[in-house]
């Protein structure tokens, strides 16, 4: 079946660093990939998408390419703020399927 | 426009009594969506309403779990016989269509803690 499988966390940066939480896929076809962010005592929301091969999905100065060859759909951000503090989770929806699946979540913390 | 509420936001019960959880989509959209999230598990695909479409199932684990849309609207999903273990954050999300590259919108969840 689909899977997701993301770098263990939790991760701590200091605020202007380089950001990359590793996302990998296992699924047939061509899956729909996501990340989703949970800020601290809110919602799951939708942070970028990409829904074909070699797309790029942005947003809020993060980016994650979806690279084909590689199965995967990393997460990279070039300077972390603070607010940027959250639980991370990569995702995709199969081909001919609706739920998502998730992966395990990456917990970061930026320290000022 | 409102996004997807869910009610209540905190449910304290009893192992054995049966508990009711509501969720309420954004309007306009045709597909639900119910999902657990909990610390052993993380999150899981529990059940999906597509409009007059059967519901899938598949991911509910065990048959104390049931749901039902009304009117293609609202949603209640029900679990009978609580036991400690269906101690979870339960999410609802909604999505405008049936096409799984489009977002799925999420609401704020219920805490179920069963004692």
């Amino acid at each position: 079946g689909n899977s997701v499988t993301q770098m263990e966390g939790p991760v701590t940066l200091s605020e202007e660093a380089f950001l990359t939480i590793n996302c990998t896929y296992t699924a047939t076809g061509y899956p729909s990939l996501f990340w989703y962010v949970q800020y601290p005592g809110e919602g799951l929301q939708l942070l970028l998408k990409a829904t074909k091969a070699d797309d790029k999905g942005s947003n809020k100065g993060f980016e994650a390419t979806y690279r084909k060859e590689t199965t995967s759909f990393h997460l990279e951000k070039g300077s972390v703020q603070v607010s940027d503090s959250a639980v991370y989770f990569c995702a995709l929806t199969g081909q001919g399927a609706q739920k998502l699946v998730f992966g395990q979540g990456t917990r970061l913390t930026i320290n000022p | 426009g409102a996004g997807v509420s869910q009610s209540p936001s905190n449910k304290v019960t009893e192992k054995g009594k049966d508990v009711e959880l509501r969720c309420d989509p954004i309007s306009g959209h045709t597909a639900l969506y119910w999902y657990r999230q909990s610390l052993g598990q993380g999150l899981e695909f529990l059940i999906y309403f597509q409009g007059n479409s059967a519901p899938d199932k598949s991911g509910l684990p065990s048959d104390r779990f049931s749901a039902e849309r009304t009117g293609g609207s609202v949603s209640t999903l029900t679990i009978q016989r609580t036991q400690q273990e269906d101690s979870a954050v339960y999410l609802c999300a909604s999505r405008v269509r049936a096409d799984r590259t489009d977002t799925q919108y999420f609401g704020p969840g219920t805490r179920l803690t069963v004692l």
